[in-house]
């Protein structure tokens, strides 16, 4: 399994980007990045997913560099609405044998954003 | 669309006790999981299913089984609940050929066992 590690936790404030690297020094080829916000009481939300390089969505950025060891998620100009749990899933499906055992959630990192 | 739907949303059990945990996704998703996530930890996956008759083991699969006989229905059973079953589960579901690991997830079920 791919073991991932992030920080506990992060302070902001509102209207700062806020990045949040996980490690993952032993990804597998066919594993891709993805990243998950998490609300109290509630079940986690896909915010993106990448696999190489940059990947940049309505929301949230994700960089990988070369080597995929690691990966960065980049929330801009954060609100307090923000405040939630973050999760780095890395894992993969294989179309061939549906094999999901890969897929790890780390154990997130608490986002508090301060006005 | 609802999305991911589970039932109950809370339940308390008694230790030996059995109970099936409901979970009805409507976007003809092939991908459906059952994970369970513990106080202040990530989730861990329980079982998943690729399709309808076809189901495998995830990292934690001890104490549980599940069925899959429809495509939007993936119910995990209990057969004889231990306190250290007590946790929140979440179904979630995926399409087959889109962006991996895309997972909709449903909105819990907080079980304690006593």
């Amino acid at each position: 399994l791919a073991k991932t590690t992030q920080p506990i936790s992060m302070d902001s404030y509102e209207g700062q980007e806020v990045n949040i690297t996980c490690s993952h020094n032993n990804i597998a080829t066919n594993d891709y990045i993805t990243w998950y916000q998490q609300f109290p009481s509630q079940g986690p939300r896909f915010i993106i997913q990448g696999y190489k390089t940059k990947v940049t969505n309505e929301v949230a950025s994700l960089f990988i560099p070369a080597d995929r060891k690691s990966s960065t998620l980049s929330l801009p100009r954060v609100s307090l609405s923000d405040t939630a749990v973050y999760y780095c899933l890395v894992g993969a499906l294989s179309r061939a044998s549906g094999s999901a055992r890969q897929l790890t959630f780390g154990s997130g990192t608490q986002l508090t954003v301060l006005p | 669309n609802a999305g991911v739907t589970q039932t109950p949303k809370f339940r308390i059990l008694k230790i030996g006790q059995s109970m099936t945990l409901q979970c009805t996704q409507d976007m003809n998703h092939n991908y459906m999981y059952w994970y369970r996530q513990d106080p202040g930890m990530g989730l861990k996956l329980i079982y998943y299913s690729v399709g309808a008759g076809i189901t495998d083991k995830g990292e934690v699969p001890n104490g549980y089984n599940v069925s899959r006989s429809t495509t939007e229905d993936f119910p995990l059973r209990l057969e004889l609940a231990a306190p250290s079953q007590t946790s929140v589960y979440f179904c979630a579901s995926s399409m087959r050929d889109r962006v991996a690991n895309e997972q909709f997830f449903g909105p819990g079920t907080r079980l304690t066992v006593l």
